[in-house]
């Protein structure tokens, strides 16, 4: 299994424009989630699904959309990109169930606005 | 919203010596987890721990959840350098399916050989 995978790595944005962060399970996992991380700060949710078809706000939704049409991805778009949104964004999935609450996480996209 | 606060922020040791770090939430939690992050990587998760009281050990970590279910703690007995990182505790209020997260901020541990 190849895990939670997350594209791009690194993307450069000029303000205003807008891009689409992809991520992908392949672990039949019920649950998916988007952080963002600032410098030397903990995680964010951003927005987070509980099932395909179903998706809910987080702590920092404002900004950002989310879809999950499928049990394997949950892609972040981001539209009119604005300088406070360059962060590292991580995608992750679970599996809840009465054992566990554990997350997995994708390698991360590094974006920056400017 | 629930609160969950990590102190300290930063610690340095030296190779060999402990490290503590302490996980406070504002809101009883169902659970509390701790995830580890080297410089430049993703979190990965350690450990959950759910009882009240609850202590587990991973070699030389001894992750601990107080009786109260507020508040944890992460012991690293004599530090070796592949434990540098950010030490992020997480918990979902009690009141909550446990779907989603509180992460703190983070305890960054640096080790000096």
């Amino acid at each position: 299994n190849a895990g939670v995978t997350q594209t791009p790595k690194f993307r450069i944005l000029k303000i205003g424009q807008s891009m689409t962060l992809q991520c992908t399970q392949d672990m039949n996992h019920n649950y998916m989630y988007w952080y963002r991380q600032d410098p030397g700060m903990g995680l964010k949710l951003i927005y987070y699904s509980v099932g395909a078809g179903i998706t809910d706000k987080g702590e920092v939704p404002n900004g950002y959309n989310v879809s999950r049409s499928t049990t394997e991805d949950f892609p972040l778009r981001l539209e009119l990109a604005a300088p406070s949104q360059t962060s590292v964004y991580f995608c992750a999935s679970s599996y809840l169930n009465a054992a566990s609450y554990e997350q997995y996480f994708g390698p991360g996209t590094r974006l920056t606005v400017t | 919203g629930q609160q969950v606060m990590q102190i300290p922020q930063y610690q340095h040791v030296q190779e060999g010596e402990d490290f503590t770090t302490y996980c406070n939430s504002s809101t009883t939690l169902s659970n509390i987890q701790w995830y580890k992050q080297r410089p430049g990587g993703h979190p990965v998760f350690l450990i959950q721990l759910v009882k009240s009281g609850e202590v587990k050990k991973q070699k030389r970590l001894t992750f601990q959840f107080g009786e109260a279910k507020k508040n944890s703690s992460l012991h690293i007995t004599a530090t070796q350098t592949t434990d540098v990182g950010t030490y992020f505790c997480a918990g979902p209020p009690q009141e909550t399916s446990g779907s989603r997260l509180t992460f703190g901020e983070g305890t960054q541990l640096t080790v000096n050989p």
